[in-house]
């Protein structure tokens, strides 16, 4: 019964590669959520999307690409990875309405770049 | 834009301590307020929330008070337990979708 989920929970890969993270919600929310956590714990949103609407993109170098096959879906791929992107990344979602809503969050994806 | 400020950790404290983590915001409109706790290996939970000014967010012995005079929404429990070990950060939420947080302050607290 988790409501979000990811996969995988750790990923290490070479640098170069293409790979990517799936994320699914189960709380019939409509809005979704990609965050970077950076070795220091600092959190920085990179996507949103509203009911398969990009909504937010961050300066995000646009090697990462989301994409929300439906409401309960959205995945992040990142092609030609660098070390930099070395970072754990959470999936979130919540109901609809930009301003007091809960977000719920991922266990989170470990990417390593080696 | 919106921004978080909290204070820098780590904090250290023994059992039963009383912890405050204080939390400051910049803001256009009218946000709401969370914090939020990371267990280690974790992601995020929502510990409390506030939608408007002088409400109090409440949960598992925290308080958080929603000041707009002085933009703060500040942390407090008043007797902590080594199950509180965690990354604490605190957030803000203003009609835009985004959550912007604040760097996080990590809370070890001995036996």
């Amino acid at each position: 019964d988790t409501a979000v989920s990811q996969t995988p929970k750790y990923l290490v890969t070479q640098m170069g590669n293409d790979k990517s993270i799936k994320c699914e919600q189960n709380l019939g929310h409509d809005t979704m959520y990609w965050y970077k956590q950076d070795s220091k714990k600092f959190l920085k949103i990179m996507f949103s999307y509203n009911n398969k609407e990009l909504i937010i993109n961050e300066t995000v170098p646009n090697r990462f690409s989301p994409k929300s096959p439906d409401k309960a879906h959205l995945n992040l791929h990142i092609n030609s990875l660098e070390l930099g992107d070395s970072a754990v990344y959470f999936c979130a979602s919540s109901q609809a309405g930009p301003t007091g809503d809960t977000q719920y969050f991922g266990p989170g994806t470990r990417l390593t770049v080696l | 834009g919106n921004s978080v400020t909290q204070m820098e950790g780590p904090v250290t404290l023994s059992e039963e301590a009383f912890l405050t983590i204080n939390c400051t915001y910049t803001a256009t409109g009218y946000p709401s307020l969370f914090w939020y706790v990371q267990y280690p290996g974790e992601g995020l939970q929502l510990l409390l929330k506030a939608t408007k000014a002088d409400d109090k967010g409440s949960n598992k012995g925290f308080e958080a008070t929603y000041r707009k005079e002085t933009t703060s929404f500040h942390l407090e429990k008043g007797s902590v337990q080594v199950s509180d070990s965690a990354v604490y950060f605190c957030a803000l939420s203003s009609n835009d979708y985004k959550l912007s947080f604040g760097a996080g302050t990590t809370v070890t607290v001995r036996a």
